[in-house]
């Protein structure tokens, strides 16, 4: 089945620690997106990528890193510098304006 | 700046009822426009979208979406909503060009009465 896999779907971390969330894909799109959801808003961009071994920061891109080896591929590095971790992380790949989002993980740092 | 408004947070409808939910949004031109559904601690999915052409949509789910120019809105709907409609909904918008940065807003919460 092709489709977006995001892991794990819940996460853990305690303050301090740097944590990295996966984000595979299968539908040989070239874009991938990662998104913040807090409650009561909507989806905010942290980083794309458009092509392999380049991407952009989103709007709220402080805190965070991602890498983009892969065409399947777009982890995203949670790192200490980002004051207000815990929140829904959203994967999404995309073709032309169209874009597919996986399940999610939801992120607890305390 | 450009934004889009979902004038509604929540809204509650018995099942079988017409529904109707509000998008708005602020551009100097006509953007590409979709809505997306949410379930409760998942990922969002595609109901419909909006390129050019007929201004009435049809999407999955019995979900259609009118778009009004003049109005700048784009507002979904559903003749009889049924009780697995109860979720969050999202519309947004992307400008054409450069990479696709899709602006979602705030959400709509849908509740369903039996």
């Amino acid at each position: 089945d092709g489709g977006i896999t995001q892991s794990p779907k819940y996460l853990f971390r305690k303050e301090g620690q740097n944590v990295t969330l996966s984000c595979e894909q299968n539908l040989n799109h070239d874009a991938m997106y990662w998104y913040r959801q807090d409650p009561g808003q909507g989806l905010r961009l942290i980083y794309y990528s458009q092509i392999v071994n380049d991407f952009q920061k989103g709007d709220i891109a402080e805190g965070y890193s991602v890498s983009r080896e892969k065409k399947e591929s777009f982890p995203l590095t949670v790192t200490s510098a980002q004051k207000n971790p815990t929140a829904f992380y959203l994967c999404a790949s995309g073709t032309g304006s169209e874009q597919y989002f996986g399940p999610g993980t939801r992120l607890t740092v305390t | 700046a450009q934004s889009v408004t979902q004038p509604d947070i929540h809204i509650t409808v018995s099942e079988g009822a017409s529904l109707e939910l509000r998008c708005n949004y602020s551009y100097g031109a006509t953007p590409y426009l979709f809505w997306y559904v949410q379930s409760p601690g998942q990922g969002l999915q595609l109901l419909l979208k909006y390129f050019s052409g007929d201004t009435l949509v049809q999407g999955i789910k019995g979900f259609e979406a009118e778009f009004k120019r003049s109005q700048s809105s784009f507002n979904l709907r559903k003749p009889s909503v049924h009780w697995s409609d109860a979720a969050e909904y999202f519309c947004a918008v992307v400008l054409s060009g450069g990479y696709n940065k899709l602006i979602f807003g705030a959400g709509t919460r849908l509740a369903v009465h039996p």
